[in-house]
């Protein structure tokens, strides 16, 4: 099983539309938890760190739930500059932190 | 304005030959990966770093090694290139565990 799963892609949504990504990780000491954004052919970026109780970028919403190892990345009003690969990412002590990547989530946003 | 910058944006190379990449940060970071990111397998961690000489493996270190002999600098080694080798390699490093990964630009290496 790998350590972070995300929703096999790609998602193909209009303009306007709200789209959710799901994402579970197996490692319970898991201790940080983050979504990427990744351009085509370009470097990972953040896009927002998630907290047990939730947060708020704009039309950016990150939820995590610790008891079910669920992590979830939430759009609205989606634009076509949200077109990219969205990173699924948690971190774990084990004695330095490893960061570890989900195979990302693929958007296409059409007008 | 931070900066990872990595020494080769392309190499090619042939199977069995030496390959050292090399990654350089200017943020005073503590943390420093190597990563590879493959079609459909996301990037897979082959070893990272949070302190000078010390190194962890990540969950695919075989077929590399790794050098941090200053705090700046992390190199990824492959002692004898593979074809399978061939892949984009992304460096990136990070103050702490709550904080921010910050990438170099990547260097595709392609083992012929």
């Amino acid at each position: 099983r790998k350590e972070v799963e995300q929703d096999p892609g790609p998602f193909n949504v209009p303009e306007g539309a709200t789209v959710a990504f799901n994402c579970t990780y197996s490692n319970s000491a898991s201790q940080s938890f983050f979504w990427y954004r990744q351009d085509c052919r370009k470097e990972p970026k953040l896009l927002m760190s998630v907290y047990s109780s939730g947060n708020e970028d704009g039309r950016f919403t990150a939820q995590l739930n610790r008891a079910s190892q669920y992590i979830s990345l939430l759009i609205r009003d989606s634009k076509l500059s949200d077109s990219a690969t969205y990173l699924c990412v948690v971190s774990l002590n084990t004695g330095g932190f490893k960061t570890i990547f989900g195979a990302g989530t693929r958007l296409f946003v059409k007008a | 304005d931070v900066k990872v910058t990595q020494s080769s944006r392309y190499l090619v190379k042939r199977t069995g030959e030496k390959v050292f990449l090399e990654c350089v940060q200017d943020m005073d970071h503590e943390n420093m990966f190597w990563y590879r990111q493959d079609p459909g397998l996301g990037l897979r961690l082959i070893y990272f770093s949070y302190d000078v000489k010390m190194k962890e493996k990540g969950d695919i270190p075989e077929g590399y090694s790794v050098s941090r002999e200053k705090k700046e600098r992390f190199s990824l080694i492959l002692e004898s290139a593979s074809t399978n080798q061939t892949s984009m390699y992304l460096c990136a490093s990070s103050r702490d565990s709550t904080g921010e990964l910050f990438f170099g630009e990547g260097s595709r290496l392609t083992v012929l």
